[in-house]
């Protein structure tokens, strides 16, 4: 079955750190690039991170850029987000997902929460 | 980095078709055809329903069907359903420096 599943969230004080993880299994997880995609309390999907295949481009967010550091493991088929200084409006429903539907490999995790608060 | 334009909320009765629009630029939506769709029910990970402007995942119903028209991608549900009630979210590569741009949302009521 394919299948991601995130690992991580947490209550966090503003200024924090948090490190998310995602599991891959049933794919070949080497071959397609990942994405970072959070969902804040009754809000919209807002994307925040990718980064290709073999790590050689990366892209972020403005919101999150110099703060969040998008990297993965093939070895061990994880993807994964540190986050630092933290702040409030980053509390989220945070979720990994291929974004691959070209490549009819569209697959998102069940999510992980963040909570920024103090 | 703003993002695409939905409208908030759309209705309609069982049986009836509507269309979700998705307003973008020549960055976006209109320079590239690479427009997704997605459906999400309360509490769930997204759905992906239409990708590549008008292609259909294995295993969505044909009664969802998506086009574009300059800067503005349109997702039609034809034969609503009880099921189909939930947020739909249109999705573009961008040119920009971002890689990916959301729409809003939108909710969709099945009256």
């Amino acid at each position: 079955e394919v299948q991601l599943v995130e690992s991580g969230g947490g209550l966090v004080q503003p200024g924090g750190s948090l490190r998310l993880s995602c599991a891959a299994s049933g794919f070949t997880f080497s071959s397609y690039s990942m994405n970072w995609v959070r969902q804040a309390p009754g809000k919209g999907l807002e994307w925040v991170s990718y980064i290709s295949s073999s790590s050689s481009t990366i892209y972020y967010a403005d919101s999150v850029k110099g703060r969040f550091t998008i990297s993965r493991d093939n070895a061990k088929n994880s993807l994964y987000l540190q986050m630092n200084s933290l702040r409030a409006e980053d509390t989220a429903v945070y979720y990994c997902a291929t974004l691959a539907g070209h490549y009819g490999m569209d697959v998102w995790g069940q999510g992980t929460t963040v909570t920024v608060s103090s | 980095q703003s993002a695409l334009t939905q409208p908030a909320s759309v209705s309609g009765s069982p049986g009836q078709s509507i269309t979700i629009s998705c307003t973008g630029t020549s960055s976006d939506v209109g320079g590239y055809n690479y427009v997704s769709w997605y459906q999400q029910h309360p509490g769930k990970a997204p759905k992906l329903m239409i990708y590549d402007v008008s292609n259909r995942p294995s295993g969505v119903s044909n009664r969802f069907s998506g086009s574009k028209s300059g800067n503005t991608a349109s997702l039609t549900i034809s034969g609503l359903q009880a099921e189909d009630e939930a947020d739909y979210y249109c999705s573009s590569y961008t040119s920009s420096s971002l890689y990916v741009v959301f729409g809003g949302g939108t909710k969709l009521t099945v009256l």
